[in-house]
């Protein structure tokens, strides 16, 4: 069964500074990754997502991810933060033979002035 | 515009009372799904479809029930509502198949209950 972690429970950020938000996921073949955002009392809004090929992926509103396969990692990054970025974000797995997604219990994104 | 909606945004209800959370999606998505979150929490998946007259138990176990009798269309009801049953419930749904498309889920705004 595959599985996801996201080590960072919140993470604060200034306005303007950069961002990484951590995922590692656990699964033997290549898996479907994507990234979920959800502000406060909204259902989750796709960012991006990666099945195969580039290794970095571009996403709506200025974010990219980046698949490691040596590190099972699938970081979600942006340059420059803004401060209506403070949401909720989830990391997601899924792959070939299972019928759902396995979420990540997610980040809070604080953007500080 | 394509896109999955639910109704009501937010319900206040007594206890016992019997409740129909809607979900309708415009996409022609044959799967869809439903997950309970609490506030500031993961999402777990309570129920899902694969299509007309299918339904799936999701690894959260649930009181709740869930129909199928319309390809758009996947109501989730809870027969006697409790205060444990105080949530915010999400509704999804993908396309159908096993490649990476069939896993990509768009989101309603979910609807915020409160049972008192």
């Amino acid at each position: 069964a595959q599985s996801v972690t996201q080590p960072d429970i919140h993470i604060t950020v200034s306005e303007g500074a950069s961002l990484e938000l951590r995922c590692n996921y656990s699964y033997g073949a290549t898996p479907y990754l994507f990234w979920y955002v959800q502000s406060p009392g909204q259902g989750l809004q796709l960012l991006l997502k990666y099945f195969s090929g580039d290794t970095l992926v571009q996403g709506i509103k200025g974010f990219e991810a980046e698949f490691k396969r040596s590190q099972s990692s699938f970081n979600l990054r942006k340059p420059s933060v803004h401060w209506s970025d403070a949401a909720e974000y989830f990391c997601a797995v899924g792959a070939a033979g299972y019928s759902t997604l396995t979420f990540g219990k997610g980040t809070m994104l604080l953007v500080s002035p | 515009e394509a896109d999955i909606y639910q109704t009501p945004r937010y319900l206040v209800i007594g206890t016992g009372k019997k409740i129909t959370l809607e979900c309708s999606q415009t996409m022609g998505h044959d799967k869809m799904y439903w997950y309970q979150q609490d506030p500031g929490m993961e999402l777990h998946l309570i129920h899902y479809s694969y299509g007309v007259n299918s339904t799936e138990k999701g690894d959260l176990s649930s009181e709740s029930t869930v129909s199928r009798i319309r390809t758009e269309h996947f109501p989730l009801t809870l027969e006697s509502a409790r205060p444990s049953h105080t949530s915010q419930y999400l509704c999804a749904s993908s396309e159908l198949g096993t490649g990476g498309l069939a896993h990509t889920q768009y989101f309603g705004p979910g609807t915020r209950l409160t049972v008192l």
